[in-house]
C-alpha cells in the first residue's frame, strides 16, 4: 500500500535538544512538505521541497532545519533554537507543486 | 497577504445536513481544497474546486464563487463519524502554489 509514514507518533525533548522527525513516502511523489499545527490555528507550513536536493522556507522556517536526500525522505530536525516547539507536526506530499497534498499520521512533540 | 476564515465550531444532529462556510482573501487564488481531519490524525482529502459552482461526491459537495472569495462544503445524511474538524485551503499562485490553510472548523455531530 502506498502511502506516507511518520515517526514517531509521540516524541518527548528536553529543552536544549535538537531532535529529528521522520517521513517517508512510497508514492513516488516529487514534491514534500512540513507544516506545524497549533490548537486554533491552521496548518502552517515550515519547509517545502519540489525535488531532491533542493528545498525551500516556509512561513516559518526559523528554528528548524530539513534535507532531502532520496526521493522518498523528508526528515525535519527541531532545534534548540526553536522558541516554542511544543505542537502537532505533519508531514505531506504531492504528485507536483499545487496537487492535492496526502498527509502523513502526525508527530506530536512535547517539550518538557 | 493571506487571509482564510471558517467558523471555529459547529454543531449537528444525526441525519441532518450542515454547512460549513469559507472565505478567503488571497492575491493569487488557484484552487480550493477541503479535507476532513479527526482529532489526532491526519487530513484527509475531501473535495477540490477551482472554478465557480457546485462539485457533489456522494453526502459531501463543496461549492465555489471566485467574485465572493466564499465556498462552502455541504455535508448531508450526517452521521456520527463525521465528527470531525474541516480545514479549507487555497492554492495561492503568489505563494509558489503552495497551500494556505484555514484554522479549521470543529464539526460536533450529536445523536
Amino acid at each position: 500500500d502506498g502511502g506516507i509514514t511518520q515517526s514517531p507518533k509521540y516524541l518527548f525533548r528536553k529543552e536544549g535538544q535538537n531532535v529529528t522527525l521522520s517521513c517517508e513516502q512510497n508514492l513516488n511523489h516529487d514534491a514534500m512538505y512540513w507544516y506545524r499545527q497549533d490548537p486554533g490555528q491552521g496548518l502552517r507550513l515550515i519547509y517545502y521541497s519540489q525535488i531532491v536536493n533542493d528545498f525551500q522556507k516556509g512561513d516559518i522556517a526559523e528554528g528548524y532545519s530539513v534535507s532531502r536526500e532520496k526521493k522518498e525522505s523528508f526528515p525535519l530536525t527541531v532545534t534548540s533554537a526553536q522558541k516554542n516547539p511544543t505542537a502537532f507536526y505533519l508531514c505531506a506530499s504531492s504528485l507536483d507543486r499545487g496537487y492535492e497534498q496526502f498527509f502523513g499520521p502526525g508527530t506530536r512533540l512535547t517539550v518538557l | 497577504g493571506q487571509n482564510i476564515d471558517q467558523p471555529t465550531e459547529m454543531t449537528a444532529t444525526e441525519g441532518a445536513i450542515v454547512q460549513i462556510n469559507c472565505t478567503y482573501q488571497t492575491s493569487g487564488f488557484n484552487g480550493l481544497f477541503w479535507y476532513q481531519q479527526h482529532a489526532g490524525e491526519a487530513p484527509t482529502f475531501l473535495s477540490y474546486n477551482v472554478l465557480d459552482g457546485l462539485e457533489e461526491k456522494g453526502r459531501f459537495s463543496s461549492f465555489l464563487s471566485r467574485s465572493k472569495g466564499y465556498s462552502y462544503l455541504l455535508l448531508k445524511e450526517l452521521q456520527m463519524k463525521d465528527s470531525a474538524s474541516y480545514l479549507c485551503a487555497v492554492r495561492d499562485q503568489s505563494y509558489g502554489q503552495n497551500f494556505v490553510f484555514g484554522p479549521g472548523t470543529r464539526l460536533s455531530v450529536l445523536p
